[in-house]
């Protein structure tokens, strides 16, 4: 699996845009980057998938160079609802594998 | 929109205990999983399961742990002796075939575990 690194956390103010990049130098071919978001108490949640370029969904964008070693996760116009941990997790898509989640990065917005 | 249900949501136990965590996959999914996140830590995998059989368990997942589906809807995890390190939140996870083409995971709300 490649290892990722995103910064551990980020401050925002509500309506902001939040970027969060997250390296993964040794993505292999065949793997993608996912993300996933978790709020206080909960289990986590599919947010966003890529392989390359952009993918843009009604909750967020993703944003992967041509090297793939990095990938950032933005949030439009976030609100209060959006501190949450948001991780970052690069691997071969396949159903029966299993997601190793890291630290994440939590998110915080106030008002 | 289809959900995994989890009980208890809490789940108070004496350490040496048996206790068994369910979980109602959406129904569905094929591909169900255990993970669990003591508090403060990141998410651990425990282990996959896939037509009645375990796919992959991690070191966590010793001899004191056994998952099972036991009927068409329930999942279940047993930790047949409960240590006081075993006290987290366990989340179960479920997943489609094919029919998605992201294979998210769709995680249950958790059941928070404490060891006393």
């Amino acid at each position: 699996l490649a290892k990722t690194t995103q910064p551990i956390s980020m401050d925002s103010y509500e309506g902001q845009e939040v970027n969060i990049t997250c390296s993964h130098n040794n993505i292999a071919t065949n793997d993608y980057i996912t993300w996933y978001q978790q709020f206080p108490s909960q289990g986590p949640r599919f947010i966003i998938q890529g392989y390359k370029t952009k993918v843009t969904n009604e909750v967020a964008s993703l944003f992967i160079p041509a090297d793939r070693k990095s990938s950032t996760l933005s949030l439009p116009r976030v609100s209060l609802s959006d501190t949450a941990v948001y991780y970052c997790l690069v691997g071969a898509r396949s159903n029966d594998y299993k997601l190793s989640f890291g630290a994440g990065t939590t998110v915080t917005v106030r008002a | 929109e289809p959900e995994v249900t989890q009980t208890p949501s809490h789940q108070v136990t004496q350490m040496g205990q048996e206790v068994i965590l369910r979980c109602v996959p959406i129904s569905n999914h094929l591909y169900f999983y255990w993970y669990r996140q003591i508090l403060g830590q990141k998410v651990e995998f425990l282990v996959s399961f896939y037509n009645n059989e375990i796919s992959e368990k991690s070191e966590i997942f010793d001899d004191q742990f056994s998952v099972e589906r036991p009927d068409g809807s329930n999942f279940t995890l047993k930790i047949r002796s409960t240590k006081l390190e075993d006290s987290a939140m366990y989340f179960c996870a479920s997943s489609e075939r094919e029919a998605n083409s992201n294979y998210e995971q769709y995680f249950g709300p958790g059941t928070r575990l404490t060891v006393t």
